[in-house]
């Protein structure tokens, strides 16, 4: 199975800030990489597919970039309701697996 | 507007049989999309159970591939699963999902959830 670890696991910072978190992947997965916000008790919410595209409805303070085996995503400008625990998901060898997380906290 | 819903019990016996159904609504399980099921343990990360296409076809993931079967029912738009022999260690929220990829290419991304439902494993 292709192993996927985000970095940080937990993130602090202040409303404004530009937020970044990385994902690195054990092999080559090309750019089918995507990216996840999910709030408590809520299900995953697609945020970025294939490594850069931004979901429909997505804002666009939200995006990502890499290919290969390093990824990584970016708010420009935290905001209060980006509060969350994102995931990066690879879909290009089956099984599919996810990061282990990376929680987003207000300072 | 796509819409899925879990439904199942939300208490297994250890070493039972788990089994879940997911409706799906504004969209025809017949499209060509696969459907799959993942999972996420209390306070832990997700995990992809498997995918099911509207022919039957299916992947599974090899940790749970010996115990999971996931089914479709294209007369009530809907698919299964079904874990066996279960332990404390599959009690989790279980989601179905609906995958997409771009130009059929078999990379997809989830973009469409259930809401997750709980199953608890206890006696």
């Amino acid at each position: 199975d292709i192993q996927m670890t985000q970095s940080p696991s937990s993130l602090s910072a202040s409303v404004g800030d530009r937020v970044t978190i990385t994902c690195q992947a054990s092999q080559d997965i090309t750019d089918y990489l995507n990216w996840y916000q999910q709030k408590p008790g809520k299900a995953p919410n697609l945020l970025i597919f294939e490594a850069s595209n931004l979901e429909r409805g997505v804002p666009s303070r939200f995006s990502g970039s890499g290919s290969g085996t390093d990824f990584t995503f970016t708010i420009s400008s935290l905001q209060p309701e980006d509060i969350a625990t994102y995931y990066c998901h690879q879909s290009n060898t089956l099984p599919y697996t996810f990061g282990q997380g990376t929680k987003l906290e207000i300072k | 507007q796509v819409q899925l819903q879990e439904s199942g019990p939300g208490l297994v016996k250890p070493s039972g049989t788990l089994s879940l159904t997911c409706a799906v609504f504004g969209d025809s399980i017949s499209h060509g999309n696969w459907w799959s099921w993942v999972r996420q343990p209390p306070g832990k990360g997700l995990e992809w159970i498997g995918e099911v296409l509207h022919t039957g076809n299916t992947n599974y993931n090899p940790s749970l591939k010996s115990r999971v079967t996931i089914s479709v029912d294209k007369s009530t738009n809907q698919f299964s699963l079904k874990v066996s022999s279960v332990t404390a260690a599959d009690a989790a929220v279980y989601y179905c999902a609906r995958q997409r990829s771009l130009s059929g290419r078999p990379h997809p991304f989830f973009d469409y959830w259930g809401q997750g439902t709980l199953v608890t494993v206890s006696s």
